[in-house]
């Protein structure tokens, strides 16, 4: 399978702590993605770290990329509740004329209150 | 709300049926693919068209077909429905960007 690896699979936090998930792919990149996904419902974009960047910020969010050992970490920094979800990172796999993703496993945030 | 949007939400159906998930893209994209996410199989693309031509394919049975039509809206039909097809089911689209907008998905149920 092509599919990524996610860890860890489950993590429970307080509120006010931070998160951080790591992820491990197979393939050569152009570029890996975070996404979100609440239960059961749609997933949400949540970064984008292209393949010549090591490491990128949005509001609480850090992600850093190592191509060379093909992983990624994802950290959510202070946490809420409301970050309570399931994370997967997604890969955009080099070459093709096409941006199909591969995702990894997920890994499940519980943000305790 | 990404602006795709997925219909039915939930489809309860019997083994060996066939079945049609529509999927509306975000105005103006041109691709739209289509995952489907099971507790064994997690999350797999299944297939891609952009502005109405198949772009690639992924672990998509033979017994699943999609098509965009004019209109960039899609269908993934699934037919002789077995037990493991149950799942959630996936559209998403892109403008030409890397970033990739979910609808809710469909809720696949064979019984």
């Amino acid at each position: 399978s092509q599919q990524g690896e996610e860890d860890p699979q489950a993590l429970s936090i307080q509120e006010g702590e931070n998160a951080t998930m790591n992820c491990s792919y197979k393939t050569s990149i152009n570029n890996l993605q975070w996404y979100r996904q609440n239960s059961g419902r749609g997933l949400v974009h949540l970064i984008l770290i292209r393949s010549n960047e090591r490491e990128k910020h949005s509001g609480r969010l850090r992600v850093t990329l190592d191509t060379s050992k093909k992983s990624s970490s994802l950290l959510i920094t202070a946490s809420r509740a409301a970050d309570t979800a399931s994370y997967f990172c997604a890969t955009d796999a080099l070459g093709g004329a096409t941006n199909k993703l591969i995702f990894g496993t997920g890994t499940l945030l519980a943000v305790q209150p | 709300d990404s602006g795709v949007t997925q219909t039915p939400k939930h489809l309860i159906t019997a083994t060996g049926q066939r079945v049609t998930l529509r999927c509306s893209p975000r105005s103006g994209d041109l691709s739209v693919y289509w995952y489907q996410q099971s507790l064994d199989q997690g999350l797999q693309f299944l297939i891609q068209y952009y502005n109405g031509e198949e772009r690639a394919k992924g672990n998509i049975l033979e017994r699943f077909s999609a098509q965009q039509f004019p209109d960039l809206h899609s269908e993934l039909n699934l037919s002789s429905l077995e037990l493991g097809d149950s799942a959630l089911y996936f559209c998403a689209s892109s403008g030409g960007g890397n970033e990739q907008f979910f609808g809710p998905g469909t809720r696949l149920t064979v019984l």
